[in-house]
């Protein structure tokens, strides 16, 4: 079955500093692939997907991803995060079946 | 992108009690699916529902505890049968959008339940 892995489960990060989250799916065939961010006490927010075309994506609030084929993975970046973006961040992935199966989640908190 | 109206949005129910979970769409969709988020976990996809036919259920999921009905292309619900308090969550639905560059899912605002 399909997996969708996000191996940091919290992140601490002051303001300015990069970010990247780690995102590993199971699937070997074409997925789709998206995250999603969820910010304290609010609903899942998309920030970006990929599902064909160029492998580095670019979404809201100067979030970027990067599809590594070889690599199953979609890890998310941000240069330079800001206390505004303490938030649940959830790696999501879909295949042939059309499911959309999410990961753990990763809490970030970005302190001033 | 699909507009979902989710309802109700929250509610405190006793345990041994069940409780109707509604979702509308505002477009016809093949397939709806419902979702399960325990507090301060990520989402885990409880069924797939398609118009005429009964759910799919994922492992650890059965449709004597999640009843799910699915009477035409734009209307689902979920029941959650003889509730305890481990059944507290928050309940979602969500739909897969069209394809193209609008391809992705939409998601219902979320039921909150508490089972006390």
């Amino acid at each position: 079955a399909q997996s969708v892995s996000q191996h940091n489960h919290h992140v601490i990060l002051s303001e300015a500093a990069s970010l990247e989250l780690g995102c590993n799916y199971s699937y070997g065939g074409t997925v789709n692939l998206f995250w999603y961010v969820q910010y304290p006490g609010q609903h899942l927010q998309l920030l970006l997907k990929y599902f064909s075309g160029d492998p580095l994506v670019k979404g809201i609030k100067g979030f970027e991803a990067e599809f590594i084929k070889s690599k199953f993975s979609f890890n998310l970046r941000k240069p330079s995060v800001q206390w505004s973006d303490t938030a649940e961040y959830f790696c999501a992935v879909n295949d042939n079946t059309d499911k959309l199966i999410f990961g753990t989640g990763t809490r970030l908190q970005v302190f001033p | 992108s699909a507009v979902i109206s989710q309802k109700p949005s929250r509610d405190i129910c006793q345990r041994g009690t069940s409780l109707t979970i509604q979702c509308q769409v505002d477009s016809q969709v093949t397939m709806m699916f419902w979702y399960r988020q325990q507090p301060g976990q990520s989402l885990t996809l409880i069924a797939t529902a398609n118009q005429g036919s009964e759910a799919t259920y994922e492992s650890g999921f059965v449709i004597d505890k999640f009843p799910i009905s699915r009477p035409n292309l734009t209307f689902s619900t979920l029941t959650v049968s003889n509730m305890s308090p481990e059944d507290s969550s928050i309940y979602l639905c969500s739909v897969e959008d069209s394809g193209g560059a609008d391809y992705g899912y939409t998601f219902g605002s979320g039921t909150r339940l508490t089972v006390v």
